[in-house]
């Protein structure tokens, strides 16, 4: 099956850093990735939309210019956080869209940030 | 713009008994995709199972079964045989067709007790 995988898994950082988060795709070309944020215990929230070679589409109350997304590549995006707050600490995850499977998204391991 | 509403924060079974989770959402679309996700401890998103809204016939993976009810915007996971491993968070989602985003239920915290 397609293969999504996220680097780093966990990441510690100063409060006012930027932490970047990676996200690839190993066995296809993604032509759609997608950024989510999950609080303890609770569900997934799409945070945006990326699409290869375009700018990334942020859903409402996102701050685009905290969160910046590039997918510069059909098999790789990533997830900039930008001047951290402990505010920010929260587990990120990826899913890519491609391959064969319609309908179907596939998601990265995911990504734990601490903001300190 | 669609949403999905899972009404049992938690839930828990006997290991080797069978459990039903709940799932509503509501759409205007007619074609669309229905999922279960599994989260285990280590939060890797694993899909469950899959159903076409076109298709009338519920999906089946193994031990895990769907009762899709289209007109009544019902999507109901049944697991058979519980087994410890099954202990996870459990995510309902909507896709619309052919290639949307998915959105998520607020998720069943599903025991399986010993």
């Amino acid at each position: 099956g397609a293969v999504v995988s996220q680097h780093p898994s966990r990441v510690i950082c100063k409060s006012g850093t930027s932490v970047k988060i990676e996200c690839r795709s190993l066995d296809f070309q993604a032509t759609t990735m997608f950024w989510y944020r999950q609080f303890p215990k609770q569900s997934l929230m799409l945070m945006a939309t990326s699409n290869e070679g375009s700018k990334a589409t942020y859903e409402q109350g996102v701050e685009k210019d905290k969160f910046l997304i590039n997918h510069a590549s059909l098999t790789l995006s990533t997830l900039t956080v930008t001047s951290a707050h402990p505010e920010d600490s929260s587990f990120y995850i990826c899913s890519a869209r491609g391959g064969q499977s319609a309908g179907e998204l596939f998601f990265g391991e995911g990504s734990r940030l601490t903001v300190l | 713009a669609q949403t999905v509403t899972q009404s049992q924060p938690e839930m828990s079974v006997q290991e080797a008994e069978t459990v039903t989770l709940s799932c509503t959402y509501d759409t205007s679309e007619n074609n669309y995709y229905l999922f279960w996700y599994k989260q285990p401890p280590s939060r890797q998103m694993i899909l469950v199972i899959r159903q076409e809204a076109y298709k009338q016939q519920n999906a089946t993976e193994n031990r895990f079964s769907v009762n899709f009810q289209k007109a009544a915007k019902s999507f109901s996971l049944k697991i058979s045989d519980s087994q410890l491993g099954d202990t996870a968070m459990y995510f309902c989602a909507f896709m619309n067709a052919p290639a949307g985003q998915l959105t998520f239920g607020s998720g069943t915290q599903l025991t399986v007790l010993p």
